[in-house]
């Protein structure tokens, strides 16, 4: 079946710095996505959505990109925070079915 | 404060010993899930329900039950829970469409001996 996943299982950055994490989708029939964060010992957390029918979304701090030819979403964070540590979903839903999430990338922030 | 609750937090059981997880939200959303996470196997999907009454498998629904006879609770029951099925398993809610963002529970970190 369809599925989500992610290109790099971790991603260490420099405090301060900004931070891009990468999410590849390979059903073309997806028109929303969502980034969610998962802090060690909690519940994913909502961060960003996006639907098909925008390439750019902003946030506090975190943009989301989404590249429907290359069926390639991403999640900016600028001015990257010890507190931003953690593992990062992305999940994509096309129509009216459930988001399918991906396997996650673990986010270190190096003080 | 608007909330997904899941207990117990925590649960060590026997093998065939049935067990149940409780889920309760106050947001009054339409759409429940159930999903469990593994090392290396991201959120996968067990089960959903769309509305009272209405169900429906998801990726990985073999050993599991759920009932959703009002619209806050969807209980999670494991009527002969095995070694396999220790993980850590979520509770989520969303509004009215599946396309929307989905509200999780603090988890549920089941060990099965």
């Amino acid at each position: 079946g369809e599925s989500v996943g992610l290109h790099l299982p971790t991603l260490s950055v420099q405090e301060g710095d900004n931070s891009i994490i990468n999410c590849a989708y390979s059903n073309s029939a997806s028109d929303y996505f969502i980034w969610y964060k998962q802090e060690s010992g909690k519940g994913p957390q909502f961060i960003i959505d996006i639907r098909s029918n925008m390439d750019k979304r902003q946030g506090q701090r975190v943009t989301v990109l989404l590249n429907k030819t290359v069926k390639h979403l991403s999640l900016q964070i600028a001015a990257t925070q010890p507190g931003d540590s953690a593992v990062y979903f992305c999940a994509e839903s096309s129509g009216n079915t459930p988001l399918v999430f991906g396997k996650g990338t673990r986010l270190s922030v190096i003080a | 404060e608007a909330q997904v609750t899941q207990n117990p937090r925590y649960l060590i059981t026997v093998t065939g010993k049935k067990l149940t997880v409780t889920c309760s939200q106050n947001m009054n959303h339409e759409y429940m899930s159930w999903y469990r996470q593994d090392p290396g196997l991201g959120l996968r999907q067990i089960y959903y329900s769309m509305n009272v009454e209405v169900t429906d498998k998801g990726d990985v629904p073999e050993g599991y039950k759920v009932s959703r006879k009002e619209k806050r609770n969807f209980p999670l029951i494991l009527e002969s829970p095995s070694p396999n099925q220790t993980s850590l398993y979520f509770c989520a809610s969303s509004p009215w469409s599946l396309n929307t963002e989905a509200f999780f529970g603090q988890g549920t970190r089941l060990t099965v001996v």
